[in-house]
């Protein structure tokens, strides 16, 4: 069964400051997606990761997938506070194509 | 672009009533998948269908049933509800060709709540 984990769930963080975000999953996947959710609303496609060593940014976000170590991070660069919101990991099932997501960080960027 | 469109956005139901939920997917996606997201929780699985057909199961409580229809629309089916199906709940939809590796969209989502 594929389980997908991320850490750490609650991150709290100073304007400026750089921090990242873990996504580990179990089983064989070379399909990864990060989304952003705001409270109540619906999931933000942020990168779509499909191959080993892939690297994206945009904006003050990053994100690289090693398929291999079954781990993707998000990398925040100085942090602004509109960067808070819920940010949540999904990897593809390689038989049924299902995302199962991960456990999501809650992020808040304090002034 | 057209997306993926769900409806209702809100709905309240009182316990042991029946509630549809409604997705349209986008444009010539053949595959749609519900998800289940309860307060401050990562998005479950619950059933996804392929040309009309169900094609994967996660934890669909029995009381729930779903299916595709002709025009490809979804439907999800709730009865005897509960307190605890409060939650929001998304359709996303895919399409799947060659090699079934495109990316899925999910919609604005439906926010139950059971009082």
């Amino acid at each position: 069964e594929l389980k997908v984990e991320q850490n750490p769930l609650f991150l709290s963080m100073q304007e400026g400051k750089n921090y990242t975000i873990y996504c580990n999953y179990s089983t064989t996947s070379d399909r990864l997606y990060w989304y952003r959710q705001d409270p109540g609303k619906s999931l933000e496609s942020l990168f779509v990761l499909l191959s080993n060593g892939a690297v994206k940014q945009e904006g003050r976000l990053m994100a690289s997938l090693d398929t291999k170590a079954r781990l993707s991070t998000l990398h925040i660069t100085a942090a602004v506070h509109d960067l808070s919101a819920t940010y949540f990991c999904a990897v593809v099932h390689s038989g049924t194509y299902k995302y199962i997501f991960g456990t999501g960080t809650r992020l808040k960027v304090l002034a | 672009a057209a997306g993926v469109i769900q409806s209702p956005r809100h709905l309240i139901k009182e316990k042991r009533e029946t509630a549809t939920l409604k997705c349209y997917p986008i444009p010539r996606h053949d595959t749609v998948y519900w998800y289940q997201q309860g307060p401050g929780q990562d998005p479950q699985f619950l059933i996804s269908f392929y040309e009309k057909m169900q094609s994967d199961k996660g934890s669909i409580p029995d009381r729930f049933s779903a299916q595709q229809f002709s025009d490809y629309h979804s439907e999800l089916n709730m009865s005897s509800l509960e307190l605890g199906d409060s939650a929001l709940y998304f359709c996303a939809s895919r399409e799947t060709g060659t090699g079934g590796g495109t990316e899925a969209f999910f919609g604005q989502g439906t926010r139950l709540t059971v009082v």
